[in-house]
């Protein structure tokens, strides 16, 4: 069964404090691996897809990168609007039309 | 560019009620799909949609139908409101590769 834990379930980091949320799967066969941010009281927005072990997207102050058993959502030097929950999904070949999602982390930014 | 339209935001449903939660979406997408979330859980898949006529069961299907007559449109219907229905909904739409959704803002659902 595909399978998706995303740690640490909470982050509170001060305003310019870079970390790193992590997304660890199984899943037989990856097709893609999603990132979504979501905001309270909104639907999930999509942020970047990651096909093969190696790759890494970067958008503003976030970069996603993937190996074969996670993937690592880093921030660097956040602000306060970065405040959200990050979600991490993966899709297999078998279940194309179907993600399979992560609890996600709460990450909150202090100014 | 509305996007994947969701009504209604907010709804209580007394036990053994049914109601209908509507999804539209303009951006001409095969696919489409019905999420729940619950607090400090994921998304969990209950019905999809590759194409007008054309729907699957996900992960937790049960208490739960769907129809697609047209592209633009998903409804979910909830027959005999339980307390367990209890969640935030999801509607969302995609190109045919599934990957990047385009999700609805949600519904608020209590069953009380």
């Amino acid at each position: 069964e595909d399978q998706v834990t995303q740690s640490p379930e909470a982050l509170r980091l001060q305003e310019g404090e870079s970390s790193s949320l992590n997304c660890s799967y199984t899943v037989s066969g990856l097709r893609g691996l999603f990132w979504y941010r979501q905001d309270p009281g909104k639907g999930p927005e999509f942020l970047f897809t990651l096909y093969s072990a190696g790759e890494e997207k970067e958008k503003e102050r976030l970069k996603a990168t993937l190996t074969k058993k996670e993937s690592f959502l880093h921030i660097t030097a956040p602000k306060p609007e970065d405040s959200a929950t990050y979600l991490c999904a993966v899709q297999a070949p078998q279940g194309a039309q179907k993600l399979v999602f992560g609890q996600g982390t709460r990450l909150t930014i202090n100014p | 560019n509305a996007g994947v339209t969701q009504t209604p935001k907010f709804r209580i449903l007394k036990i053994g009620q049914s109601m209908t939660l509507q999804c539209t979406q303009d951006m001409n997408h095969n696919y489409m799909y019905w999420y729940r979330q619950d607090p400090g859980m994921g998304l969990k898949l209950i019905y999809y949609s590759v194409g007008a006529g054309i729907t699957d069961k996900g992960e937790v299907p049960n208490g739960y139908n769907v129809s697609r007559s047209t592209t633009e449109d998903f409804p979910l219907r909830l027959e005999l409101a339980a307390p367990s229905q209890t969640s935030v909904y999801f509607c969302a739409s995609s190109y045919p590769d599934g990957g990047e959704a385009f999700f609805g803002q949600g519904t608020r659902l209590t069953v009380v």
